[in-house]
């Protein structure tokens, strides 16, 4: 079983809908949790961190976590073609000096 | 921008060559993590280095190896290139205490590619 787990897309949304991306992880100890975007070619960008069960909102993203679940998700809402990248959920392990990734989903906005 | 920097962008080397890849760390960070990425893959953890110390380690062989200066720059370097060493390596750095997990800014990242 891998660190975490994220469906590998693509997940196509139309503009202006709200794109809803998910992740497992394994490691029931984990604390920390980070949304990264990458758009093709380029470095992962932190989107938002969350460390505590409940929802975060900043702007037009909301990261939901519930650690019961050992479930993350990102919502999207009014998704712009510009958001079109893969998106990448990242978990501290157990040790917390390590960060585990999952492999990304694709997210496709069509205009 | 994330102040951290990389270099080179691109390298091509060939199998069973050795390289040196360079990380300068965003101002005021402490600790730097290297990442392998390989394509359609996510980042996967190769080492973390705080205060010029191993701080945890992958599953990587030990052909990968690193350092990390005074000034908290970093440098990962790769003995015996095998061509499944190709793919774009990425550093990350963040202001720890070397006990909790901290928010990683991550670099433009380095292609390497091998053949």
């Amino acid at each position: 079983q891998k660190e975490v787990e994220q469906n590998s897309g693509p997940l196509s949304v139309p503009e202006g809908a709200i794109a809803s991306l998910n992740c497992t992880y394994s490691d029931r100890v984990s604390q920390s949790f980070f949304w990264y975007r990458q758009y093709s070619g380029k470095s992962p960008e932190l989107i938002m961190s969350i460390y505590s069960n409940g929802d975060k909102e900043d702007g037009r993203f909301t990261a939901q976590l519930n650690k019961a679940s050992q479930y993350v998700s990102l919502l999207i809402r009014d998704s712009q073609p510009s958001d079109s990248a893969t998106y990448l959920c990242a978990v501290n392990g157990g040790n917390f000096n390590k960060f585990y990734f999952g492999s990304g989903t694709k997210l496709n906005v069509k205009p | 921008e994330t102040g951290v920097t990389q270099s080179p962008t691109h390298l091509i080397k060939t199998r069973g060559q050795q390289v040196t890849l360079r990380c300068s760390s965003q101002s005021g960070h402490n600790t730097v993590s290297w990442y392998q990425q390989a394509l359609g893959q996510g980042p996967q953890f190769i080492f973390q280095y705080y205060r010029e110390e191993e701080n945890g380690r992958g599953n990587f062989p030990p052909r990968f190896s690193g350092l990390q200066f005074p000034n908290y720059s970093s440098e990962l370097n790769v003995n015996a290139l095998e061509l499944d060493d190709s793919a774009l390596y990425l550093c990350a750095s963040s202001l720890g205490s070397g006990r909790v997990p901290d928010t990683q800014y991550f670099g433009p990242g380095t292609r390497l590619t091998v053949l």
